[in-house]
């Protein structure tokens, strides 16, 4: 089974300032198909998760493009250009999603403003 | 407007059994594959079971091997999970998820005597 692993599980950022998660995978998510099966989502407290990135780096609508996803084969990267209020949450990485087989999600990274 | 509502959450003793449902609306279920997603109280999100457009296939978290049954039924817009042999480590909130991309809103299980 593939193991995500997340650094760090903790983040303290001032407002308006860059955020960057990385999240690292026991094994290459590049499926036969060539795609890569990484995703991140957020979850604000007391809230459902909420996917923002898939296939590494495709946004999904609504979105805002301070959120940007990066990487390959097994290293990833989740960006917040700039941190606002709003971003305040767990933030987990996914290998995923797709029907063929198990998904795993990172312990998840903790983000707060200072 | 996508949505999707679980149901049947609650509590429930150890070796126990619990059938969630997730009623869905807004899109036609029939093309997209689903899941169960859990969370432990205070943890992190953990995968439970995958089912296909069609339901021909399914896959699930070891743990729960043998003890759950994700299912459908595309006519009725809905997913369901069945629970058998509950444990206190399957207390969770659970959630139900399009492909990933949307998500309900969870139904707490409670195993505990």
């Amino acid at each position: 089974d593939v193991v995500m692993t997340q650094f760090p599980l903790s983040l303290s950022v001032t407002l308006g300032q860059p955020a960057s998660i990385s999240c690292k995978s026991s094994q290459s998510l590049v499926d036969s198909d060539g795609n890569t099966y990484l995703s991140w989502f957020q979850q604000r407290p007391g809230q459902s998760p909420r996917r923002l990135i898939y296939w590494v780096s495709n946004r999904d609508s609504g979105v805002p493009d301070r959120f940007s996803g990066s990487g390959s084969g097994t290293d990833f990267t989740l960006k917040i250009s700039r941190v606002e209020a709003d971003d305040v949450g767990i933030y987990y990485c996914m290998e995923g999603p797709h029907w063929l087989s198990k998904c795993s999600f990172g312990q998840g990274t903790k983000l707060e403003i200072k | 407007e996508v949505q999707l509502v679980e149901s049947g959450g609650g509590l429930v003793q150890p070796g126990g059994s619990l059938r969630l449902s997730c009623a869905v609306s807004g899109f036609s279920m029939s093309v997209y594959w689903m899941a169960w997603v859990r969370q432990a109280p205070g943890k992190g999100l953990e995968w439970v079971a995958n089912i296909k457009e069609d339901g021909s296939e399914k896959h699930y978290v070891d743990s729960v091997k043998g003890r759950f049954t994700i299912s459908r039924d595309n006519s009725k817009n809905s997913l369901y999970l069945q629970m058998n042999s509950l444990r206190a480590e399957d207390t969770a909130v659970y959630y139900c998820a399009r492909s990933f991309e949307h998500w309900g809103q969870g139904t707490l299980v409670t195993v505990s005597s």
